[in-house]
């Protein structure tokens, strides 16, 4: 089974902090992505990766950047917390475009 | 503008009878088309799919209708089961390595 692990389920941070979700995934996917997920708003795309030290803007970039130094992990970087980026965040994997996303538990951030 | 749309944002569905979950899309483009299901505080996980090539996928009580001349996509549960309260993603993709596009979901209630 494909595993993709959410280093953090929930966290707690501060406006203007600098803030690092990571994500890892174990079957060798090409395809990496960042997602956040809001009442109402389904799940919208962040960033995302087909390949290693490549990134991709998703439909809301702003304020997020992304880091793929390894195949198997995907970061997310929150640059200067603000408190519009509470959110659930979800991050999935995938082998190609012809394959289902897997996705991770998901990291309930809080910025206060 | 929101390519994927799912108009119901809730369903209700007595156990034992038939849920049927919709989706619209713009895009003539798509040409496969995914149903996952999400669990509060758990990542979506995917359900079924079905390529633009054919018009139905059945996979156990889960079917994946097809019309493409109406731009619509549809997921039947037969027989509902209260375990499958849940909120329901339709997402879509354009050939090609592209990322999914996602509904917003609609939130699926099995009252037993």
């Amino acid at each position: 089974d494909v595993k993709v692990t959410q280093s953090s389920r929930y966290l707690v941070k501060r406006t203007g902090e600098k803030v690092f979700l990571e994500c890892v995934q174990d079957m060798d996917h090409e395809n990496m992505f960042w997602y956040r997920q809001d009442p109402g708003l389904g799940l919208r795309l962040i960033y995302f990766s087909y390949d290693v030290k490549m990134k991709e803007k998703g439909d809301i970039p702003e304020g997020y950047s992304v880091s793929r130094e390894k195949k198997e992990r995907f970061s997310l970087i929150l640059e200067s917390a603000s408190t519009n980026q509470t959110s659930m965040y979800l991050c999935a994997s995938s082998y190609d475009s012809n394959q289902p996303q897997h996705f991770g538990d998901g990291t309930r951030l809080s910025i206060l | 503008d929101q390519q994927v749309k799912q108009n119901s944002p809730s369903l209700s569905v007595q156990e034992g009878r038939i849920s049927i979950l919709n989706c619209d899309y713009t895009n003539s483009m798509f040409d496969y088309f995914l149903w996952y299901k999400k669990y509060p505080a758990e990542g979506p996980t995917f359900l079924i799919s079905i390529s633009s090539i054919k018009d139905k996928n059945e996979d156990g009580r889960f079917t994946v209708f097809l019309n493409k001349s109406a731009k619509h996509l549809s997921l039947h549960i037969v027989p509902s089961q209260p375990g499958d309260s849940a909120v329901y993603f339709c997402a879509a993709r354009v050939s090609g390595n592209t990322p999914l596009v996602f509904g917003k979901g609609t939130r699926l209630s099995v009252i037993a």
